[in-house]
């Protein structure tokens, strides 16, 4: 059990333009998504908490407006990187809260480079 | 905030050696989650920890949780090739990451 899809598990942009990734409990519902990015060779940085019905929760310095995060449903929370720019290319990893506990499920990963 | 520090940042050993590595932590966490990283892959949560003292088993791999709540440290007994990869311990519900253990294993 618990497991989490993300997709895709990786994408090549231009410039300018906007990828949605997606992030997926399978068997499972979480009122709580979590998305990550990770650098090479770094560890996990939170990004933002997607909570189902209401907007996200964004760690400070990341921009709300770049990073549109929609949560519609218990098993779905997605992530689009809007005019994304090269220095945006990164590995965005997405994870599900286990309710009721702590215990949270990493997706794949998605990585994306923007050319 | 509350910060995370993992130790050692990296380790080379040979198949069979036993590792310990270990997450201090500036405050007192509620829960100690220990995840494994493989390359271009997702963490893999592989112990959690929710009480002071509680010594968990996960294989060959243990966690305990400190009785200070600071700290926490994972053992892995009899390594293989397989246990490769990096090493991250987390705490508490906003899950902070530690900035990982990397394991090599020399042949």
């Amino acid at each position: 059990g618990a497991v989490v899809s993300q997709h895709p598990s990786w994408v090549i942009c231009k410039s300018g333009t906007s990828v949605k990734i997606e992030c997926r409990s399978l068997d499972f519902q979480a009122t709580t998504m979590f998305w990550y990015r990770q650098f090479p060779k770094q560890s996990l940085m939170l990004m933002a908490t997607s909570n189902e019905g209401s907007k996200a929760t964004y760690e400070q310095g990341v921009e709300k407006d770049k990073f549109l995060i929609n949560h519609a449903s218990l098993t779905l929370s997605t992530l689009t990187v809007t005019s994304a720019h090269p220095e945006d290319s990164s590995f965005y990893i997405c994870s599900a809260n286990f309710p009721p506990s702590y215990e949270q499920y990493f997706g794949p990963g998605t990585r994306l480079t923007v050319t | 905030g509350q910060q995370l520090n993992q130790s050692p940042q990296s380790m080379f050993i040979q198949e069979g050696e036993d590792v310990s590595m270990n997450c201090t932590s500036s405050s007192i966490f509620n829960t100690w989650l220990w995840y494994k990283q493989d390359p271009g892959e997702g963490p893999v949560l592989l112990i959690a920890l929710y009480k002071a003292g509680e010594l968990t088993s996960n294989g060959r791999l243990t966690a305990q949780f400190g009785i200070t709540r600071k700290d926490s440290f994972l053992n892995i007994s009899a390594s293989i090739p397989s246990d490769v990869g990096i090493y991250f311990c987390a705490g508490d519900d906003k899950i902070i990451f530690g900035k990982g253990t990397r394991l090599h294993i020399l042949p």
